[in-house]
This record gives C-alpha cells, sequence and structure tokens, in this order.
C-alpha cells in the first residue's frame, strides 16, 4: 500500500533555513506529482508548492517564491521541501500528499489522496 | 480562485444532520475536494469530484453541487466524526482550500 513517510520536528531560529523530506513506497514515484501543504497555529491548510519527480518541474505559491525550493531524488523515492529565511510565522506543520487522478467516466480529476505523517517546525528564537 | 466554507464552527450531537457549505470565487465546475482533519493526523480525502465518494469512507457522508456552490454533509453524525473539514479546488494552481469547519460535540 502506499505510504508516505516524512522526517522528524525540527526547531529552527529565525533566519535559518529548514529541510523535510517525504519517503514514498507502494508506487512507482515518478508517475505522481507530490505537493507539500502546511497547517499553522489557528490556520487552515495552506497550499506550498508541488514537485513532478519524473524531471524535477516545480511550481510554488506565490507567497513562498523565493523561500521555498522543493527537490527530488528519485534513487530513493524521496522528495524533499526547504524553506529559507525562516520567520515565526512559518511554525506549522508540514505535510506532503500525493495528488492522485481519478476517471470519473473518461474525465480526470485530482485531489491529494494519500498524506504523510506530517512534520512539526517550530520558528523560534 | 477563493474558497470560502461556512460556518467556520459549528456544535452538533450524535446523530445530528450536518451541512457545511463551500463557495468559489468563479466557477471551478465539480472540480472540488472535501478532507477531514483531526488533531495530530494527516487529512484524509473524504469526496473527490463535488460528490464521488473515496473508497473506505461512510456512506454518511455526501457532496453536492457545482459552479460555485458546494455542500458536504453527514447525515447521523457519529462521535468520530468530530473534526475540522475542509473543502479545497482542484480547477487551478494554486490548489486552495477553504478556511474549514470545526465540528464540535454539543
Amino acid at each position: 500500500q502506499v505510504h508516505l513517510v516524512q522526517s522528524g520536528a525540527e526547531v529552527k531560529r529565525p533566519g535559518a533555513s529548514v529541510k523535510v523530506s517525504c519517503k514514498a513506497s507502494g508506487y512507482t514515484f515518478i508517475d505522481y506529482f507530490i505537493h507539500w501543504v502546511r497547517l499553522a497555529p489557528g490556520q487552515g491548510l495552506e497550499w506550498v508548492g508541488r514537485i513532478h519527480p519524473d524531471g524535477g518541474d516545480t511550481a510554488y505559491a506565490d507567497k513562498f517564491q523565493g523561500r521555498v525550493t522543493m527537490t527530488r531524488d528519485t534513487s530513493v523515492s524521496t522528495a524533499y521541501m526547504e524553506l529559507s529565511g525562516l520567520k515565526s510565522d512559518d511554525t506549522a506543520v508540514y505535510y506532503c500528499a500525493r495528488w492522485s487522478a481519478f476517471d470519473t467516466g473518461g474525465h480526470f480529476l485530482s485531489a491529494f489522496e494519500f498524506w504523510g505523517q506530517g512534520t512539526m517546525v517550530t520558528v523560534s528564537s | 480562485i477563493q474558497m470560502t466554507q461556512s460556518p467556520s464552527s459549528l456544535s452538533a450531537s450524535v446523530g445530528d444532520r450536518v451541512t457545511i457549505t463551500c463557495r468559489a470565487s468563479q466557477s471551478i465546475r465539480n472540480y472540488l475536494n472535501w478532507y477531514q482533519h483531526k488533531p495530530g493526523k494527516a487529512p484524509e480525502l473524504l469526496i473527490y469530484a463535488a460528490s464521488r465518494l473515496q473508497p473506505g469512507v461512510p456512506s454518511r457522508f455526501s457532496g453536492s453541487g457545482s459552479g460555485t456552490h458546494f455542500s458536504l454533509t453527514i447525515t447521523s453524525l457519529q462521535p468520530e466524526d468530530f473534526a475540522t473539514y475542509y473543502c479545497q479546488q482542484s480547477f487551478n494552481s494554486p490548489r486552495t482550500f477553504g478556511r474549514g469547519t470545526k465540528v464540535e460535540i454539543k
């Protein structure tokens, strides 16, 4: 079965960088987009960006442009999200999720079907 | 695309029927998904394509709507349904979510 296993919790100082990993298993890694979504305290889910493991094409939310970098290592079926210039309001749980396509009768619609367990990133001085 | 959910929270009792609404700032046809999120756990996909139940999700959950207005209904709320629910559009990028609806025990 499909599993996405993320790296452990991180505590960082303001201005530092953090790199979170997401190791996929149970499916062909290069066939599906991996997205990153975060949940900050008292806030709702927020899309950060995505990467296609086959080729490494990325797209980021405007809010994170210039601060986020998503990469992948296909040899170990792992996606990475690095966020730099950390601020206190980057404190959040960061999730990776697989973007799956569903056939609704010849028409394909997509959703976040599988999720990692989440990685808590705390930014504090 | 902005996604507006209402209410932001509600209190209900076991056995109640609950409806959550989600409005898109432009037509997204049926490109609408619903997720359930419990504290300390990963979000779970409940419904995709506005009305299609993800396998394994109880049939008391249902979704409806198209264009700009959507709803998630839980018939006969169960103790394990107390959680936060999010709508999310898959029409275009960025993949925006609603701000969530917290369903609490009355």
